[in-house]
């Protein structure tokens, strides 16, 4: 089975910049998530959608940060204006359900840095 | 802030040697979860063990949970050169993941 797809890999933009990543969840998975791994750090979450509804966003900051999974499918993850803090890993995963020992599939991350 | 703190931070051990990197958490959890991630990509779930769990055996690896002590194990036995990535261990509580920080592990042929 096709796993979790994301573009673009690799992004530099300038700070102030907007940019946006996209993720394909692998196909039947209901429970998407986006993280961001800083360099030499665990992966943090930062949103969780259960099909096109927001479970939890309570570490997304929303003042620069936004995500949208309208058709319950794709998903995007914006950043703008991009921070020189912003410059980690966004890695987005899937799972079948949002159950406790549901399996996270993850997509091999775009890598930003901000310059 | 991160759920677990891992230990060590690195490990470079010759391969066949065994490696043991341990885990700690703050928070009460669900399960506790083993991901491995090679340099540049995502990660890959390797173990789940439950919190009524108190040791889980697949193939070369051990996972060992003492939620009295907020803590876990996982052994990798006769290691090869091809284990050599990042290991982290996740707490589940509901159904977020909680991330430690990781241990680098190398092998050495």
């Amino acid at each position: 089975e096709a796993g979790v797809a994301q573009s673009p890999r690799y992004k530099i933009i300038e700070k102030r910049q907007s940019v946006a990543f996209w993720c394909n969840p692998i196909s039947g998975h209901a429970t998407l998530y986006w993280y961001q791994q800083i360099l030499g750090q665990g992966p943090k979450l930062l949103i969780q959608f259960q099909n096109n509804g927001v479970v939890d966003d309570s570490q997304l900051p929303k003042d620069r940060f936004s995500a949208e999974r309208l058709k319950g499918v794709d998903s995007t993850l914006k950043i703008q204006p991009a921070k020189l803090e912003d410059s980690a890993v966004y890695l987005c995963a899937s799972s079948y359900n949002s159950g406790t020992e549901e399996t996270q599939y993850f997509g091999p991350g775009t890598r930003l840095l901000v310059l | 802030s991160q759920q677990g703190e891992e230990d060590p931070q690195a490990l470079s051990i010759q391969e066949g040697e065994n490696a043991t990197m341990n885990c700690s958490y703050k928070t009460s959890i669900n399960n506790l979860q083993w991901y491995r991630q090679n340099s540049g990509r995502g990660l890959v779930h390797l173990i789940l063990i439950r919190s009524n769990e108190r040791e889980k055996h697949s193939g070369r690896l051990r996972v060992t949970l003492d939620t009295s002590k907020k803590s876990s194990s996982l052994l990798i036995t006769a290691s090869r050169a091809a284990d050599t990535a990042s290991y982290f261990c996740a707490g589940t509580s509901g159904s977020r993941l909680t991330f430690g920080e990781g241990t680098q592990l190398t092998v050495n042929p």
